[in-house]
């Protein structure tokens, strides 16, 4: 069974940086792409940042392009996000996504529970 | 960037049909993906590919497109279908995910 566990959460001041990590178990890590996606309070769906599977293509959005960086470690079967000069806007529930291939283009087939971060003074 | 452009909201009786759409400039050239949210759940994709279903998801759940709009079509709909849905594709030109609005659907 697919498993992935968001940790790293919590709250934050503006300007402030967060790490975020997710410990992913029951698939071959390294041969799907991986994505971080959130979700404001009440609001839909935002991809954030993505990488295929042996990292070499990495993506975000350009609402974090500058700020955020995403890294897996195969080793450790992990997907990090290092978040820096967070803002009000960057708070939501962040989860961890795993894609249906090596390729990022592909569906995301297994979601985590997410892990909420929020950012305020 | 892609625009995908969803409707907010949508009201279905127990046993028919819901149609939930998707608009986007010559989206039936891109491959649409569409995810149901439950509420406090995480995303459950539902159609992949603009009509494979993964395994698991009941035969009810169907998707199709033509020209600018793709589809996802919920038949004989129960009360457990109540969940937002979003449509999803990936825009080659700029390395981006697109995620459409959501449309929440309620069994009434």
């Amino acid at each position: 069974e697919v498993q992935l566990m968001e940790s790293g959460g919590g709250l934050v001041q503006p300007g402030g940086s967060l790490r975020l990590s997710c410990a992913a178990s029951g698939f071959t890590f390294d041969r799907f792409a991986m994505n971080w996606v959130r979700q404001a309070p009440g609001k839909g769906l935002e991809w954030v940042s993505g990488l295929n599977g042996r990292g070499a293509g990495i993506y975000y959005a350009d609402s974090v392009r500058g700020r955020f960086t995403i890294s897996r470690d195969n080793a450790k079967d992990t997907l990090y996000l290092q978040m820096s000069s967070l803002r009000a806007e960057d708070t939501a529930v962040y989860f961890c996504v795993k894609g249906m291939s090596m390729g990022i283009y592909y569906a995301m087939d297994a979601w985590g529970q997410g892990t909420t971060v929020t950012v305020s003074s | 960037s892609t625009v995908l452009t969803q409707s907010p909201s949508l009201t279905v009786a127990p046993g028919q049909t819901a149609n939930i759409t998707c608009v986007a400039d010559n989206i039936a050239i891109k491959s649409v993906h569409w995810y149901q949210q439950m509420p406090g759940q995480p995303p459950v994709l539902v159609v992949y590919a603009d009509r494979d279903r993964p395994p698991g998801i009941p035969e009810r759940f169907s998707g199709s497109d033509s020209g600018s709009t793709a589809t996802l079509t919920i038949t004989r709909v129960e009360a457990g279908d109540e969940a937002d849905y979003y449509c999803q594709v990936w825009e080659y030109e700029t390395h981006h995910w697109a995620f459409g609005g959501g449309t929440k659907l309620t069994v009434l």
